[in-house]
């Protein structure tokens, strides 16, 4: 089975301009997550979907938003593009064995630069 | 009282020798302990986790331990081997149901299994 996609691997964009980056999660699994991972750092949330809904959003300011599609897979998009916007962004889906038992695997990210 | 603490931030280890990591939480709400396993230019990949109603789980090479009383919790990897050497992230999250999960991570730490 192929495990959470995202594209594109690597992006470079400048300051002030507005990203897009993609995530298709694991067959099967409505929920979706984004972190970002500065470089040394633990993963930090960004936004949950599940089944179309946000559900969480993490502290981050209103340039950052998402959405997620009837086939589950999601976009983060960024504007107004900051040097610290500069990380590792992670999309991972999760599997829910029932309400109260789950499990979150990641893809492999997207590297954004901005100069 | 979302902070999740790892140390050490590094560690070197022999082949065969048994690293520990360890990890302490404030969130006394947190229920979900899992730990990740990053490669340099990879995404997280979920090694093991943990609930707070046990206090001991193994998996193969990996353990984790968990001290609920102390808000502790740890990571164990029996016979390490070089291609173990990797960053090693612990997580939590308190279950809500469906989609309204957030992880929280540590700040990391990167173990080198020397031969």
């Amino acid at each position: 089975d192929a495990g959470v996609t995202q594209s594109p691997t690597h992006l470079i964009k400048t300051r002030g301009q507005q990203v897009t980056l993609r995530c298709s999660p694991i067959s099967g699994h409505k929920s979706v997550s984004w972190y970002q991972q500065v470089l040394g750092q633990g993963p930090q949330f960004i936004f949950q979907y599940y089944e179309k809904e946000e559900r969480g959003r993490g502290n981050f300011p209103d340039r950052f938003s998402a959405r997620q599609f009837p086939n589950y897979s999601s976009e983060l998009n960024v504007n107004a593009l900051l040097l610290g916007d500069s990380a590792l962004y992670l999309c991972a889906s999760s599997l829910y064995f029932d309400a109260l038992s789950y499990e979150q695997y990641f893809g492999p990210g997207t590297r954004l630069t901005v100069t | 009282q979302q902070q999740v603490k790892q140390s050490p931030q590094s560690l070197i280890v022999q082949k065969g020798g048994i690293p520990i990591i360890n990890c302490a939480y404030e969130n006394t709400a947190f229920d979900y302990f899992p730990w990740y396993q990053q490669f340099p230019g990879k995404g997280p990949a979920l090694l093991i986790a943990i609930r707070p109603d046990v206090s001991e789980k193994k998996e193969g090479r990996f353990t984790i331990s968990f001290n609920k009383s102390a808000k502790q919790f740890s990571l164990h990897i029996m016979d390490s081997q070089p291609g173990d050497s990797a960053t090693y992230f612990c997580a939590a999250s308190k279950i809500r149901g469906f989609g309204n999960e957030k992880l929280t991570f540590g700040t990391g730490t990167r173990l080198t299994i020397i031969p």
